[in-house]
Formats: structure tokens, C-alpha cells, sequence
């Protein structure tokens, strides 16, 4: 089983719909992102957090809302999708106690918003 | 504002032949470079650099990482078709482990 899991895989939804991304993990770090990636964009940070209480806005937060529900489990809501959002989305975790920043990857999920 | 840009965006080489990867960083307080593979959904991890000057190696695949000149390279030598990926550059830059992207490189590795 992979140790960061992204739910749905792929999801098609029409503009000004409510949609959710959800990411689990098992690997028990507790820093967990929202990545999205468009081509030629590499990937941009949505939000992030360090904790269960901790939220923190990325790069390009406006227009997305996220909960750390447990340290396993951090979703991101689309409040209204719009097509712009159509895009690569990415969970992914770290961990600061052995000082590095690497980050571990879910599968991505594929939304388009049409 | 952290940036990180790769070059050249796209690379299209013969099996066999040697290529060379390019990031350069414009970060606040630098902790990590990091280099990952993506093939076709999630990138894996291939090297992380904090100091200058060391070279890390994982069989064909080699990165080194100046400090000074605020860049690093990622060499691949007698590239095969399984080499073929889109290869991102990432910068940590503050205390809080989170990571800026470039664009990507995207390799094609023809037989």
C-alpha cells in the first residue's frame, strides 16, 4: 500500500461545484502540503501544515480551503470550482525531526473542472 | 519571494548519450536542494544537497550543488529510455520544510 494515499484519482466536475481532495498517509510525519502542478508550472504550493492546528496559505491559496482532521488525513476543498483550477494535485509529508525537508508524494489526483 | 528555475525545459537526446541539468535558486535562507524524477504521476526522490563542492551519485545519475553561485547540476550519463521523465528541481528555504519548485525539465531518451 502506498504510505501517502490521494482520493478520488481522477474526478471530472462542472464549474461552481463544492469538490474534495482527500490524503491520507502512514508514514507519521506531521508536515502535510497541497501541491498543484500545471505544465510548465512545475508544482505550486496551496497550503501546509505542521500540525493538526496549524494551517498555513501557500503560494496560490485563493480560491481553496483545507482541514487537518488528524495528523493522517489533510483534505483540500474547491469551494466553486471554476476551469482555471483544472490542473495536477498532489498531497505530499515531511518531517523536520531528521532535519531534512524532503517531501514523499501521493499519486496525484487529476481534476478537471468543465 | 523564492525561485528556483531549471533549464533547458525540454531536452530530447539518443540512448546513450550523456545530459546535463541545469537549476539556479533565488532562495531566503537556504536549508536543501532537492532533485526528484516524475514519470507519470507522483515524483520520486532522487538526491538531496546541503553543502557545496559534494558530489552525490546513485548509479548513472549525479548531482553537486555551488552554494556560492547559487546553482546545481544534475548529470546523467549513458542515458536509456527508462531515463525519460520530467526531472524538478526544489529549494528548501526557510525553517519550515516547505519547498519551491521549478518548472521541470522534460527529458526524452530516444533509442
Amino acid at each position: 500500500d502506498a504510505d501517502v494515499t490521494q482520493t478520488p484519482r481522477n474526478r471530472i466536475t462542472k464549474t461552481g461545484k463544492r469538490i474534495m481532495l482527500e490524503c491520507s498517509q502512514t508514514k507519521g510525519h506531521d508536515r502535510m502540503y497541497w501541491y498543484r502542478q500545471d505544465p510548465g508550472l512545475g508544482l505550486r504550493l496551496i497550503y501546509y501544515s505542521f500540525d493538526v492546528k496549524d494551517i498555513n496559505k501557500g503560494e496560490i491559496s485563493d480560491g481553496y480551503s483545507v482541514s487537518r482532521q488528524a495528523q493522517a488525513k489533510f483534505s483540500l476543498s474547491l469551494e466553486s470550482a471554476i476551469p482555471n483550477q483544472t490542473a495536477l494535485y498532489f498531497c505530499a509529508t515531511s518531517t523536520a525531526r531528521s532535519g531534512n525537508t524532503e517531501a514523499f508524494f501521493g499519486q496525484g489526483t487529476r481534476l478537471t473542472v468543465v | 519571494e523564492d525561485k528556483v528555475v531549471q533549464s533547458p525545459l525540454s531536452l530530447v537526446v539518443h540512448e546513450g548519450d550523456t545530459v546535463t541539468l541545469n537549476c539556479s535558486y533565488e532562495v531566503t535562507n537556504f536549508r536543501s536542494l532537492l532533485w526528484y524524477k516524475q514519470e507519470k504521476k507522483a515524483p520520486t526522490f532522487l538526491f538531496m544537497l546541503t553543502s557545496s563542492g559534494i558530489e552525490k551519485k546513485s548509479g548513472r545519475l549525479s548531482s553537486i550543488l555551488d552554494k556560492k553561485e547559487l546553482f546545481s547540476i544534475l548529470n546523467i550519463t549513458a542515458t536509456q529510455t527508462g531515463d525519460s521523465a520530467v526531472y524538478l528541481c526544489a529549494v528548501g528555504g526557510t525553517s519550515y520544510g516547505k519547498l519551491t519548485f521549478g518548472q521541470g525539465t522534460i527529458l526524452t531518451v530516444h533509442p
